[in-house]
């Protein structure tokens, strides 16, 4: 079954403290995988694609086929790094389709 | 012009109403999506045009029906639907092909009297 699995609804953290958002997926082809956010008040916007393997906003992700994971990570959170965080899945050959997980809240506090 | 444009941004209806959704990008993007999305869940997939053709329909119920009547533009016709229907609209578009993000709009939010 294709499946996107975010384990933690909430993860709140002090500013310059380390993140690491988690993201396991259930897929049975070749996985393509992106991290969408939705700061309060905007539209949902790509963050990151595992193709590209670049960071955006000091946030970096790495696709671990082994371990089904595709976890953000970012070294010292920013009190603007708070937002909903969502993983998602390309589920179909043209790339097109999208499953997303159930989001996980990042809240930075100072 | 980097945005997707949905139109109305709210909108309620009766179950006997027959309204559209509309959504419009002026970025060159040859695949256009609908997303609806409920309050404190992910967006769900509806439907994929690709090039001007229905590529995916998630077995949406007929109540929902999509059309796109040029490259640019994508509507959500709406009929006789439900209380349960009652959630946010996203519409997004893409370049046409594997690991091209969507660019998503901001949304209809549908209430379903």
């Amino acid at each position: 079954a294709q499946r996107v699995t975010q384990p933690e609804k909430l993860l709140s953290v002090f500013k310059g403290a380390p993140v690491e958002l988690k993201c396991n997926y259930s897929y049975s082809g070749s996985p393509e995988l992106f991290w969408y956010v939705q700061y309060s008040r905007q539209r949902l916007q790509l963050l990151l694609r595992h193709i590209s393997r670049e960071s955006i906003k000091g946030f970096t992700a790495d696709l671990n086929k082994g371990e089904t994971s595709f976890h953000l990570k970012k070294p010292f959170a920013q009190e603007e790094d708070s937002a909903m965080y969502y993983c998602a899945l390309s589920v179909n050959q043209a790339g097109t389709a999208l499953i997303f997980g159930k989001g996980t809240t990042l809240s930075v506090s100072s | 012009d980097t945005e997707v444009t949905q139109t109305p941004k709210h909108l309620v209806m009766g179950m006997t109403n027959k309204k559209s959704l509309k959504c419009e990008q002026h970025m060159g993007h040859r695949a256009m999506y609908w997303y609806k999305q409920k309050a404190k869940k992910p967006p769900e997939l509806m439907f994929v045009y690709s090039y001007e053709k229905l590529s995916i329909n998630e077995s949406v119920p007929s109540r929902f029906s999509p059309e796109c009547p040029n490259s640019s533009l994508l509507n959500l016709h709406l009929h006789a639907l439900q209380p349960e229907d009652s959630a946010l609209y996203l519409c997004a578009s893409s370049q046409d092909g594997a690991n091209q993000p969507q660019h998503f709009g901001d949304g209809t939010r549908l209430s379903i009297l």
